[in-house]
């Protein structure tokens, strides 16, 4: 059975760095790219980037380009989303999921990183 | 890339339909039909319900469908059921290898 699991919710100050996690399980972890997906309170879904674990490509939406960092951990099967400076606005829930391909769906998620930055 | 527009709330009474839109453009919806729709129970992952517009995954009911006529897409869930209430986001391939999202619409089961 394919599965991403997240790690636990989070609550940082202003400033703070934070590393977050998927870890994928039931399928080949270095074949597949995996997404991050932000959802800010009271928010539709956006599109943050992707990651081969592969190799460790990485695509950034415009939007999030030099705001946040993915890295991956073949050998633990883990993918993770860094901050090196928190901000408020980066309160949100975080979702990871399996992209297998550019022109297929999301088809696994996890079930959600809540990050809540106070300032 | 901008979201693409859902309307904020639907509602319906068991056993009738409800349809979603989705509006985008030709750099997305219009021009590709790499549509999906996922259902967001607050608390658990987003569940894949329809992919490739019509496309419905093993184990999806019927009662869900896709379409698609230019640049908006639609999910119609049928014979409404107290478990649909839930959170509806579409996702379209977009130009540029990336993707676009929805702004979400809230199914209320009356």
């Amino acid at each position: 059975e394919v599965q991403l699991l997240q790690s636990g919710a989070e609550v940082k100050e202003s400033g703070e760095s934070l590393k977050i996690s998927c870890k994928g399980s039931g399928y080949d972890f270095s074949s597949y790219w995996i997404a991050w997906v932000r959802q800010m309170p009271g928010k539709g879904l956006e599109w943050m980037g992707i990651i081969y674990p592969g190799d460790s490509e990485t695509r950034y939406s415009p939007s999030f380009q030099g705001q946040v960092t993915f890295s991956a951990d073949s050998s633990l099967r883990t993918v993770y989303l860094q901050w090196r400076s928190l901000k408020a606005s980066d309160s949100a829930m975080y979702f990871c999921a399996r992209w297998p391909s550019f022109v297929e769906p999301l088809d696994y998620w996890g079930q959600g990183t809540l990050v809540t930055v106070s300032s | 890339q901008s979201a693409l527009t859902q309307p904020r709330s639907v509602s319906g009474s068991p056993g009738q339909s409800v349809t979603i839109s989705c509006t985008g453009t030709s750099s997305d919806v219009g021009g590709y039909d790499y549509v999906s729709w996922y259902q967001y129970h607050p608390g658990n992952a987003p569940k894949l319900i329809i992919s490739d517009v019509t496309e419905r995954p093993s184990g999806v009911p019927d009662r869900f469908s896709g379409s698609k006529s230019g640049n908006t897409a639609s999910l119609t869930i049928s014979g409404l059921q107290a478990d649909d209430e839930a959170d509806y986001y579409c996702c379209s391939y977009a130009d540029s290898d990336s993707v676009v999202f929805g702004g979400g619409t809230k199914v209320t089961v009356l």
